[in-house]
């Protein structure tokens, strides 16, 4: 079955440290992928998406298709950074998420 | 604010009744989804609309039913055959014509009592 895996709930790391979600994905051809984030009583949005290869608030994300990964790294963390975030590839109009990473900064 | 409406906020219902969630978009997006969001399970998907008068099941489509008879609209409705209806509900949609992702309402929490 076509799935996408985040393997931690939630990741706590030091304000300054670097910081990597991990993505692991199942489909078959070449999804879309995308990050979204979820701050504290805002809504979902978009964090990036693989085609722009572009850099948002600091992180970044490469699809690796021999590992089809799409992890995503950020080299220094921030107290502002702590929200939940998706993984989600989009392919045939769906988009998939996965479980989700709560990610906590501490000062 | 944002684009994307949904209604009410919070909501609460008998068990045994049906229930319609409201969401209404301006963004002129051809596609609408709705999703599901529990604690530890992420988001689920349960039905999406590519197009008005058309529209397919998700994951969880199971006793839920939705309509499109006009693109700026997209209504959920939770009904009785649904086993465990209180969550978090999530409408998203999306311009087919471009890659800038989906735009998220800000959601209906339904407790069911």
């Amino acid at each position: 079955a076509q799935r996408v895996t985040q393997p931690e709930k939630l990741l706590s790391v030091f304000k300054g440290a670097p910081v990597e979600l991990k993505c692991n994905y199942s489909y078959s051809g070449s999804p879309e992928l995308f990050w979204y984030v979820q701050y504290s009583r805002q809504r979902l949005q978009l964090l990036l998406r693989h085609i722009s290869r572009e850099s948002i608030k600091g992180f970044t994300a490469d699809l690796n298709k021999g590992e089809t990964s799409f992890h995503l790294k950020k080299p220094f963390a921030q107290e502002e950074d702590s929200a939940m975030y998706y993984c989600a590839p989009n392919q045939g109009g769906k988009l998939i998420f996965g479980q989700g990473t709560e990610l906590s900064v501490k000062p | 604010d944002g684009g994307i409406t949904q209604s009410p906020k919070y909501l609460f219902r008998k068990e045994g009744q049906n229930v319609t969630l409201s969401c209404e978009q301006n963004l002129n997006h051809d596609a609408m989804y709705w999703y599901r969001q529990d604690p530890g399970q992420g988001l689920r998907l349960i039905y999406y609309s590519q197009i008005v008068n058309d529209f397919q099941k998700g994951d969880i489509a199971e006793g839920y039913s939705v309509s499109r008879e006009k693109k700026e609209s997209f209504p959920l409705t939770v009904t009785s055959a649904q086993k465990n209806p209180t969550a978090f509900y999530l409408c998203a949609s999306r311009d087919r014509g471009n890659d800038y992702g989906y735009t998220f309402g800000s959601g209906t929490r339904l407790t069911v009592v």
